[in-house]
């Protein structure tokens, strides 16, 4: 019954690598979400997809590449990695597109990149 | 200047302590804010809204000051389970913006 899930939990790589992060939810939500955390934990949004469509698109290098093929499904392709990229990627879904909505992450993938 | 700060803590506090965190934003245009809380190595879940009139959920107390620009959270009665970080979060619903914190750190210990 897991809400939102993703595959794999555990990513480790080499650099220059390319890699993805696959993400799905069953909450029937409009808009989900990637964010990064780093060794900080601080946690930063990257990419939003309502529906589909992007709606949110942060400063992000564009080695990063989200794809939503339908609206419970949302992955990330990461080209090139590189060893900042080193982080723990999180997904996230939320019923509407609106920015107070209530957001149910995923358990998160902890990418390592050597 | 970040959009949204905490004190990373930690906080170690006996059990039955009360505890409060601030979280500062510096967006006057902020409009609603939430507080999350993440347990060590899992994802953030929604531990509750904060109402400008603030807003109470069991031993939790979430409070706004929007002429200082924080909002707080008071744990009252601290359990051993409430040992986690929590988020603030901070949006412009206008600008169609949202904002984590870092976190502050709480350890509640026997």
């Amino acid at each position: 019954d897991t809400a939102v899930s993703q595959t794999p939990k555990y990513l480790v790589t080499q650099m220059g690598n390319d890699k993805s992060i696959k993400c799905e939810q069953n909450l029937g939500h409009d808009t989900m979400y990637w964010y990064k955390q780093d060794s900080k934990k601080f946690l930063k949004i990257m990419f939003s997809y309502n529906n589909k469509e992007l709606i949110i698109n942060e400063t992000v290098p564009n080695r990063f590449s989200p794809k939503s093929p339908d609206k419970a499904h949302l992955n990330l392709h990461i080209n090139s990695l590189e060893l900042g990229d080193s982080a723990v990627y999180f997904c996230a879904s939320s019923q509407g597109g609106s920015v107070t909505d209530t957001q149910y992450f995923g358990p998160g993938t902890r990418l390592t990149v050597l | 200047r970040k959009e949204v700060e905490q004190d990373p803590g930690p906080f170690n506090v006996p059990e039955g302590a009360t505890v409060a965190f601030n979280c500062t934003y510096s967006n006057s245009a902020s409009q609603s804010f939430f507080w999350y809380r993440q347990d060590c190595r899992k994802e953030p879940k929604l531990l509750m809204s904060v109402y400008s009139s603030g807003n109470e959920d069991g031993r939790f107390t979430a409070q706004l000051n929007r002429a200082s620009q924080y909002i707080s959270l008071l744990i009252r009665d601290s359990k051993l389970s409430d040992s986690a970080t929590y988020l603030c979060v901070v949006t412009i619903y206008n600008f169609n913006k949202f904002y984590f914190g870092s976190g502050t750190k709480l350890n509640v210990k026997p």
